[in-house]
């Protein structure tokens, strides 16, 4: 089973900043296979990104995803209020599991 | 609208057991493979398995085979999730969540139910 590593685990950052996230996977993920999800405190997980760097129906454009082989990132180019929340990674390409998700909250 | 909705918290006791649902509309059900996700209190998601209703075909994650089972029924357009013996380290939210159009049989999910949170405490 392919292993996802998110890091960091919570990140503090003001409204307007850059926010980076990572995710490492234990084997390599063909970028085709790979998600990432937003998800609110009492909500469903909501997908943000799929295929690595597409983003889903929706979506805004500050967010955005890239990477491939063992490496992956979802960037936030300026944080708006609604974007404190908890990110998951996904892959897809043999069974399928997440990260454990990173937290992004406010400083 | 594509909507997932899923049956009611439950609580139960050790050992027994236990099937939630989840209802689909405003999608063609038989076309998209449809999935499980657990999610432990304070812990990330877990992909447990997902199911193609138009003949229940059904791929379980490793760490969930044998320890629960997917099903549907495509006459009345709902997924389910059971246990035949609850353990108090079951205890979670569990969602139902549709897969996306993509070309494998494994891809992300777009919509996703509200989560049904099962507690199992003696």
């Amino acid at each position: 089973e392919i292993v996802l590593t998110q890091s960091p685990g919570t990140l503090s950052l003001s409204p307007g900043e850059r926010a980076t996230l990572s995710c490492r996977a234990s084997q390599s993920v063909s970028g085709i296979y790979f998600a990432w999800y937003q998800q609110k405190p009492g909500q469903a997980p909501r997908l943000l990104v799929y295929g690595a760097s597409n983003r889903a129906t929706g979506i805004p454009d500050r967010f955005s995803g890239s990477g491939s082989g063992t490496d992956f990132t979802l960037t936030i180019s300026r944080l708006e209020p609604e974007d404190f929340a908890v990110y998951h990674c996904h892959q897809y390409g043999r069974s399928g599991t997440f990260g454990q998700g990173t937290k992004v909250e406010i400083k | 609208e594509v909507q997932l909705v899923q049956s009611g918290a439950e609580v139960k006791k050790p050992g027994e057991s236990l099937k939630i649902s989840c209802k689909v509309s405003g999608y063609s059900f038989t076309n998209y493979w449809i999935g499980w996700v657990r999610q432990m209190p304070g812990k990330g998601l877990e992909w447990m398995g997902i199911i193609y209703p138009r003949d229940s075909d059904i791929r379980y994650s490793p760490s969930f085979q044998g320890q629960v089972t997917i099903s549907a029924d495509k006459s009345i357009t709902t997924a389910y999730l059971q246990w035949n013996s609850l353990r108090a380290s079951d205890t979670a939210m569990y969602y139902c969540a549709k897969q996306a159009p993509c070309s494998d049989e494994i891809c992300p999910f777009d919509y996703w139910g509200q989560g049904t949170l099962v507690t199992v405490s003696s």
